[in-house]
């Protein structure tokens, strides 16, 4: 069965310094991965997507996140993070087949000026 | 992508009634899907709304309780019925284009708050 597990609730950065958000998964099979981010009061917005394609995805706003199968890892990352990367960011594995998302239990971004 | 919006955006209700929530995709999908938010928590899947025939639901989720309608590629409703205040949460859909496409985009959310 596929799980994902964020292994931070909470992470604090400082302004300019490097972002990491920590993600593992378990699949039985070559899994899509996802990186979400929710901004307060807001929907969920597509950051980046691994379906097994290259494994250094790039996203939006900087965000990049590595596909590790030895490690079984999707961490999200940013060389500098800006306050208005303050959010809730949630990974996310499909189930095989169905198109279905299992969501981590999501990482709230804070960022120190 | 998809751009998806949701009526309302946000709702008082008391309990015993229903609110019906709407979902509008701008293009056709093949896939729509319908989560529950609760506060501080991560998002779980209610049910897949299925054109031309009935939601699929996960685990824990029940037709009588959020009956699901999706009358064509573009369109879908939940409703919550019989409400009670653990019913307050964010109500999100999604859709997608499905085939070879799994990435699902999500609409704004519906804010429901049961008195």
């Amino acid at each position: 069965a596929q799980s994902v597990t964020q292994l931070d609730s909470h992470v604090s950065v400082s302004e300019g310094t490097p972002v990491l958000l920590r993600c593992n998964y378990s699949s039985s099979y070559s899994p899509s991965l996802f990186w979400y981010v929710q901004h307060p009061n807001k929907g969920l917005q597509l950051l980046l997507k691994y379906t097994s394609a290259a494994t250094l995805v790039k996203g939006i706003n900087g965000f990049e996140a590595e596909f590790k199968k030895s490690e079984t890892s999707f961490h999200l990352t940013k060389p500098s993070a800006h306050m208005s990367d303050a959010a809730e960011y949630f990974c996310v594995v499909t189930i095989s087949g169905t198109y279905k998302y299992i969501f981590g239990t999501g990482t709230r971004l804070k960022v120190l000026a | 992508s998809a751009v998806i919006s949701q009526k309302p955006s946000r709702d008082i209700c008391q309990r015993g009634t229903s609110l019906t929530i709407q979902c509008q995709v701008d293009s056709q999908v093949t896939m729509m899907f319908w989560y529950r938010q609760q506060p501080g928590q991560s998002l779980t899947l209610i049910a897949t709304a299925n054109q031309g025939s009935e939601a699929t639901y996960e685990s824990g989720f029940v037709i009588d309780k959020f009956p699901i309608s999706r009358p064509n590629l573009t369109f879908s409703t939940l409703t919550v019925s019989n409400m009670s205040p653990e019913d307050s949460s964010i109500y999100l859909c999604s859709a997608s284009r499905g085939m070879s496409e799994e990435t699902q985009y999500f609409g704004p959310g519906t804010r429901l708050l049961v008195l």
